[in-house]
């Protein structure tokens, strides 16, 4: 069974420009979340989308932004990049609200 | 908004010793989670804990869900060379701005020397 699948594995971008993360879950997942692990610290939720929805998001201004697609993949968008951004974006998926995650290995975000 | 402690932030230790680390939370959680994080990948789910109590076993390591419900431990026992990483805990909780999120912990870093 393939795991949680990111790309680009590794994103350079300059400020102000806007980034596209793309996350697949697990076959069978309807849920995906997206969590940002700046260098040094833990992970801060950013979004969860299911059933194609946004259901919660964290404490992150407006330009972060996202969507589920009917295939429940999703894409994550930043717009203004701003060098705070400079991150590991990890997407995980789940089975259900109860369960554990599974996570991706991330897209490296550089802006530069 | 919810915030966990944990507990040491690095460990520095010899291969063959056993590992502690927890987490304490400013609110109940209803859902523990223990992961462990290798350089360049993602968290790697170890043990789930559901309910107060409840004391889990993967292997060499053990957890615990405390009765408060405000704090969790992880054990690993007898630590092999390839137990380095970062083990992050985190918590759920069933509704209100929690819904569906999990709060993270700030990771222990572990080194164990041959």
């Amino acid at each position: 069974e393939a795991g949680v699948t990111q790309s680009p594995t590794h994103l350079i971008k300059t400020r102000g420009q806007q980034a596209t993360l793309r996350c697949s879950p697990i076959s069978g997942h309807t849920s995906v979340y997206w969590y940002q692990q700046a260098l040094g610290l833990g992970l801060q939720f950013l979004l969860w989308y299911d059933e194609g929805e946004e259901r919660n998001r964290g404490n992150f201004p407006p330009r972060f932004s996202g969507r589920q697609f009917p295939n429940y993949s999703s894409e994550l968008n930043v717009n203004a990049l701003e060098l705070e951004d400079s991150a590991l974006y990890l997407c995980a998926s789940s089975s259900g609200r109860l369960e554990g995650y599974t996570f991706g290995s991330g897209t490296r975000l550089t802006v530069v | 908004g919810q915030q966990l402690n944990q507990s040491p932030q690095s460990m520095f230790i010899q291969e063959g010793e056993d590992v502690s680390m927890n987490c304490t939370s400013s609110s109940i959680f209803n859902t523990w989670l223990w992961y462990k994080q290798d350089p360049g990948e993602g968290p790697v789910l170890l043990i789930a804990l559901y309910k107060a109590g409840e004391l889990t076993s993967n292997g060499r390591l053990t957890a615990q869900f405390g009765i408060t419900r405000k704090d969790s431990f992880l054990n690993i026992s007898a630590s092999i060379p390839s137990d380095v990483g970062i083990y992050f805990c985190a918590g759920r909780n069933a509704g209100g701005t929690s819904y569906g999120k999990l709060t993270f912990g700030q990771g222990t870093i572990l080194t164990v020397h041959p």
